[in-house]
């Protein structure tokens, strides 16, 4: 199975950078995914990480470390609209028929409160 | 538009009786999935679908069912087998060996009383 660790709250100031952790202990790996989701509503896709770096798309960063089954999500210039759970969530790894990329096990979320 | 389409948004039903949460989706997408949320927890697979007349249980199949008899459709029906049905379902839909982005319903937020 699969054990997916993140923080559960997180309090920020507006323009502040967050730093979101994630650790996950698989029996499979591929990828990991970081989602936003307000409350209430879908979860959106921010990103995708399946080899080790970083990987930036504007005021959102991930990194990835396959070796020490970690990530993290940069939140960067932080807004208002930020305040929302955050969700962390890994794929098995691909060859196995019965399992696709929407086929994910999730962390429990990391609740970031953005502060004027 | 392209979309996944969850209905409805909010539903409340008794104890004991069986109710069937709908998700279309017309993104042309192979693969669909049900997760259900509860509070403080991460999402949680129910049943997921890769090719029409088939699905898999998830990791928490029990008291579910689903049927996926159109490439569009994959409804959840939520037995009276379940034993706290309360919880907010989501739907989600994605390519298979393609875009690793899952694309997720508005959800539906079931109340059991």
């Amino acid at each position: 199975g699969q054990n997916i660790d993140q923080p559960t709250e997180m309090t920020a100031t507006e323009g502040a950078i967050v730093q979101i952790n994630c650790t996950y202990q698989t029996s499979g790996f591929n990828g990991l995914f970081w989602y936003q989701q307000h409350a209430g509503e879908a979860p959106t896709f921010l990103s995708y990480n399946v080899l080790d770096g970083l990987e930036e798309k504007g005021r959102f960063s991930s990194f990835l470390s396959r070796s020490k089954g970690y990530s993290y999500l940069l939140l960067k210039e932080l807004q208002m609209k930020d305040s929302a759970s955050y969700l962390c969530a890994v794929t098995l790894a691909p060859g196995r028929t019965t399992d696709s990329w929407g086929k994910l096990q999730f962390g429990a979320g990391t609740q970031v409160v953005v502060t004027p | 538009d392209g979309g996944i389409t969850q209905s409805p948004k909010y539903l409340f039903r008794k104890e004991g009786q069986n109710v069937t949460l709908s998700c279309e989706q017309n993104l042309n997408h192979d693969a669909m999935y049900w997760y259900r949320q509860d509070p403080g927890q991460g999402l949680r697979l129910i049943y997921y679908s890769q090719i029409v007349n088939d699905f898999q249980k998830g990791d928490i199949a029990e008291g579910y069912s689903v049927s996926r008899e159109k490439k569009e459709s994959f409804p959840l029906t939520v037995t009276s087998a379940q034993k706290n049905p309360t919880a907010f379902y989501l739907c989600a839909s994605g390519s298979i060996g393609g875009s690793p982005e899952a694309f997720f319903g508005q959800g539906t937020r079931l109340t059991v009383v």
